[in-house]
């Protein structure tokens, strides 16, 4: 059962304009959350990250929402860069434990 | 400063057959994790390993085994290899000392492996 979806398989934007990754997940004992980035043989890195006690993390150009009540997390990229072409991965970690437990991600394409 | 590194690269194996991956995590992390990505799927968790113990373990059968050295580093190995089990293997590394539970994961580069 997947528990992190990421329900957009891919996205598109233009140079300078806004790019928003969305996140939804089902498993209300995560607690805290991240996004990776992956360029194509290479390993995810890590993104920036929110604990589940804020709603907002801020990290120069990318912006993550957490809105507990929904279930729902979004990354904003602004502006967006054509560097910012990835596969984008949602992550949630629970109380309890270690593992990463990733959605299926996102691959955005930033056009000049 | 090396981040984490696997090998093999890339791997051909045939039904049936035993593989082990290695991975040498980031200098200064004593924790390792392993992570299965098949096409088109996010990484799902295999186990991980901290003081050469396995301390948290995934949805894998127990084909699926592994060990860490006192150096920290780690194998991944798989028995009886199945169509199915052909994916990318990462590996993870953190440090206990930084974030706690929080900790950074920071991944290597994957070993891609293909089972005939």
């Amino acid at each position: 059962d997947q528990q992190v979806k990421q329900n957009s398989p891919s996205l598109s934007v233009q140079e300078g304009r806004i790019s928003i990754l969305n996140c939804d997940y089902t498993n209300s004992m995560f607690d805290y959350f991240l996004w990776y980035k992956k360029y194509p043989a290479e390993g995810p890195t890590f993104l920036i990250s929110i604990s589940s006690i804020k709603d907002k993390n801020e990290d120069g150009r990318f912006t993550v929402f957490l809105n507990k009540s929904a279930k729902h997390l979004s990354l904003h990229i602004v502006p967006s860069q054509p560097g910012d072409s990835a596969v984008y991965f949602c992550a949630a970690k629970g109380s309890v434990g270690y593992a990463l437990n990733f959605g299926k991600g996102t691959s955005l394409l930033v056009t000049p | 400063d090396a981040g984490v590194t696997q090998s093999p690269t890339h791997l051909i194996k045939t039904r049936g057959q035993q593989v082990t991956l290695r991975c040498s995590p980031k200098s200064g992390h004593d924790t390792v994790s392993w992570y299965q990505q098949a096409l088109g799927q996010g990484p799902q968790f295999i186990f991980q390993y901290y003081e050469e113990e396995e301390r948290q373990r995934g949805n894998f059968p127990d084909r699926f085994s592994g060990h860490q050295f006192p150096n920290y580093s780690s194998e991944l190995n798989v028995n009886a290899l199945l169509l199915g089990d052909s994916a990318l293997y990462l590996c993870a590394s953190s440090s206990t000392l930084s974030g706690g539970r929080y900790n950074e994961q920071f991944f290597g580069p994957g070993t891609r492996l293909t089972v005939l």
